[in-house]
C-alpha cells in the first residue's frame, strides 16, 4: 500500500492568514506516462461526509473557491488556504488514487481558527 | 443532483454480519463504480471496496476475505456485507460514488451519503 503521511496534525491559522497542509506519499504518485500526479484532497466538517477540493494534485473540483489551491509532484504535496474563512474550519486529508483500486488516505489535518 | 444514503442496523453483535444498503436517487447507477469507505471516531477514511454497475468488484486486501459489495441496477442500489465483526469494525460507514472517468478521474469521489453509524457490541 501507498502510505499517505500529512503534517501537521493541526493547525490554527487566524481569519484572513494563510494555512498550508503537506502530504507526502511513500512512493510516487507521478505516472509517467501522462505526467499526471494521482494526488486528491478533500475536506471534511464537523458532521458531514468528506467533498473532494482538488485532483490531479492541482485541478479545483466545480465550484470550489480560488482561494484553495494544490502544488506538488511525485511524493510531496500541498494545500493551501490562500486567506483563511471562518467556513473553513475543517478535517483535511490527501488521498492517493495512483494505486488503483487500493486507494488510501491521510491521517487527517485538523484546521482551526487562531 | 445525485443523492445517496445509507441504511441498515446501527448495532452488530461480535461474530455477526454487518450489512449496510445505499440507494441512489437522481442520477443513473449504471456507468460507475460504486463505493465503501469507512471511518472510526476520531480516525482517518478507509477505503473498504467498490464495485462496478456490470458487478466487477475490488476489495482492500485487509478486508477482502470478509466483504462483499453487491449492486441491483433495478432498485438502484448496492450493498455491503462485512462478516465476523468485531469491536473494530464499529465505524461510519459511506457509500460513494467515483467519478468513474467520467467528469474526473476514477479513484474521485463526488458524491458521499451522510454515514451510517455500526457499533459492533454485544
Amino acid at each position: 500500500d501507498i502510505v499517505m503521511t500529512q503534517s501537521p496534525d493541526s493547525l490554527a491559522v487566524s481569519l484572513g492568514e494563510r494555512a498550508t497542509i503537506n502530504c507526502k506519499s511513500s512512493q510516487s504518485v507521478l505516472y509517467s506516462s501522462n505526467n499526471k500526479n494521482y494526488l486528491a484532497w478533500y475536506q471534511q466538517k464537523p458532521g458531514q461526509p468528506p467533498k473532494v477540493l482538488i485532483y490531479w494534485a492541482s485541478t479545483r473540483e466545480s465550484g470550489v473557491p480560488d482561494r484553495f489551491s494544490g502544488s506538488g509532484s511525485g511524493t510531496d504535496f500541498t494545500l493551501t488556504i490562500s486567506s483563511l474563512q471562518a467556513e473553513d474550519v475543517a478535517v483535511y486529508y490527501c488521498q492517493q488514487y495512483y494505486s488503483t483500486p487500493q486507494y488510501t488516505f491521510g491521517q487527517g489535518t485538523k484546521l482551526e481558527i487562531k | 443532483q445525485v443523492q445517496l444514503q445509507e441504511s441498515g442496523p446501527g448495532l452488530v453483535k461480535p461474530s455477526e454480519t454487518l450489512s449496510l444498503t445505499c440507494t441512489v436517487s437522481g442520477g443513473s447507477i449504471t456507468n460507475y463504480y460504486w463505493i465503501w469507505i469507512r471511518q472510526p471516531a476520531g480516525k482517518g477514511l478507509e477505503w473498504i471496496g467498490r464495485m462496478y454497475s456490470s458487478g466487477s468488484t475490488n476489495y482492500n486486501p485487509s478486508l477482502k476475505s470478509r466483504v462483499t459489495v453487491s449492486v441491483d441496477t433495478s432498485t438502484n442500489q448496492f450493498s455491503l456485507r462485512l462478516s465476523s465483526v468485531t469491536a473494530a469494525d464499529t465505524a461510519l460507514y459511506y457509500c460513494a460514488r467515483d467519478c468513474s472517468g467520467v467528469r474526473c478521474p476514477i479513484g474521485i469521489f463526488d458524491y458521499w451519503g451522510q454515514g451510517i453509524l455500526v457499533t459492533v457490541s454485544s
